[in-house]
């Protein structure tokens, strides 16, 4: 599977916006880019995906690269609520599942 | 609509005893997951179900086995237990593979073993 390299931390401030990197330079045509997140002792959730075009859901933007080595998950306006662990993630869609791989994530800290 | 629920939420293990980890979804998935998490870590597969009837290994599968119940239920079976085996378990689901389908994940069954 194709790897995503994330910072391990980001700082934000409330009711700023957010970009959360991450570069997947040896992503492959059948890769779509997944975004989860990760609230303190809770499962994952899903956030939004995309492959080649931006996506916009009333959660994130995805803005990928048009080489698509990497992507940026926007929240537009931070709260205390989206401190969590977010996860960028590299799908492969040709298998039998639809398998996830998680790497360490960044973790998000959201400051008043 | 539950969602994904998992049965116990907390255990507590000697080593060697056995376990069963219950996972049920009532989406109408097809294919269901087991991770487990280390502290700090990302999740790593344990196993899969892409479909009722079938199983698979992910990438740490050694000291588990699984059986798909039915389509709604899928469980993590640890035959004899290892404090390696410390973690917290989680159990997903999702439709059929077609591209961009998102799993859903459950609460989560954190599991001692000493």
């Amino acid at each position: 599977d194709a790897k995503t390299t994330q910072p391990n931390s980001m700082e934000s401030n409330e009711e700023e916006p957010v970009h959360l990197p991450c570069n997947h330079s040896t992503i492959s045509g059948t890769d779509y880019i997944h975004w989860y997140r990760q609230l303190p002792s809770q499962g994952p959730e899903y956030v939004i995906h995309g492959l080649t075009s931006n996506v916009n859901n009333r959660m994130a933007s995805l803005a990928i690269a048009e080489d698509r080595k990497s992507s940026t998950l926007i929240l537009h306006r931070a709260t205390l609520r989206d401190a969590a662990v977010y996860y960028c993630i590299l799908r492969d869609e040709t298998g039998t599942a639809s398998k996830l791989t998680f790497g360490t994530g960044t973790r998000l800290q959201v400051t008043l | 609509n539950a969602g994904v629920t998992q049965t116990p939420k907390f255990q507590v293990l000697k080593t060697g005893q056995s376990m069963t980890l219950q996972c049920a979804q009532d989406m109408n998935h097809n294919s269901m997951y087991w991770y487990r998490q280390d502290p700090g870590m990302g999740l790593r597969l344990i196993y899969y179900s892409a479909s009722e009837g079938t199983t698979d290994k992910g990438e740490v599968p050694n000291g588990y086995n699984v059986s798909r119940l039915n389509k709604r239920e899928f469980s993590l079976r640890l035959e004899s237990a290892a404090p390696s085996q410390t973690s917290v378990y989680f159990c997903a689901s999702s439709e059929a593979r077609k591209a961009g389908s998102k799993q859903y994940f459950g609460p989560g069954t954190r599991l001692t073993v000493t």
